[in-house]
């Protein structure tokens, strides 16, 4: 059981790159999140879904888009990379009945 | 004021302390508690979840929740070098996302 697979795990980007990290969920989850983690503040979430075609903006959404054209599948973009897009990010998803979010391993993005 | 509020430490203990982890949160609106345990360079894990004021223990672990003071601990007793990890408290409300709000985490760091 996978659980959570992001991909990559690694990456560093050039300003101005373009890049899309892939979320994938075999637990038949609703909700997908991704969040970033920097130093001293913890997790915060950047987009959601709440199903297969839906999409809805979280607490730092400027910069970022999303896609979630399959139910097992939420995709983040960077259109045009900044450093201050530099972080970790993490994708969890969770069912409608089970508060537990599940949470992948992590992509290390870095964007000079 | 930010919403949730977390020692941000690190915790340094010898091996067999009792430790606690504290959080205090201001959103009247949040009604699940969770704390989450982060390995280094690994994603977050449900440690402890509950939805009440009161206690809930699990083997070494005890979450404590004050609604009226909106203030939450989480108590490790005869803490292990296994235990040393970052902790984050995390709120979710009713809502249909479920999304969570996570504190900035506390590092801890128990000493053989």
């Amino acid at each position: 059981n996978a659980g959570v697979t992001q991909t990559p795990k690694f990456r560093v980007l050039k300003t101005g790159q373009s890049m899309t990290l892939l979320c994938a969920q075999d637990m038949n989850h609703e909700y997908m999140y991704w969040y970033r983690q920097d130093p001293g503040m913890g997790l915060r979430l950047i987009h959601y879904s709440v199903g297969e075609g839906t999409t809805a903006k979280g607490e730092v959404p400027d910069g970022y888009n999303v896609s979630r054209l399959k139910k097992q599948n939420f995709l983040l973009g960077l259109e045009s990379a900044a450093p201050s897009q530099t972080s970790v990010y993490f994708c969890a998803s969770s069912s409608q009945v089970n508060t537990e979010a599940f949470f992948g391993q992590g992509t290390r993005l870095t964007v000079v | 004021q930010k919403e949730v509020e977390q020692d941000p430490g690190p915790l340094s203990v010898p091996e067999g302390a009792i430790v606690s982890l504290n959080c205090t949160y201001s959103n009247s609106a949040f009604q699940y508690f969770m704390w989450y345990r982060q390995y280094s360079r690994k994603g977050p894990e449900l440690l402890m979840y509950t939805y009440s004021s009161g206690n809930k223990e699990d083997g070494r672990f005890t979450a404590q929740v004050d609604k009226s003071s909106k203030y939450i601990s989480l108590f490790i007793r005869d803490s292990q070098p296994s235990d040393s990890a970052t902790y984050l408290c995390a709120f979710t409300g009713s809502g249909s996302a479920r999304q969570l709000t996570f504190g900035s985490g506390t590092q801890l760091t128990v000493l053989p």
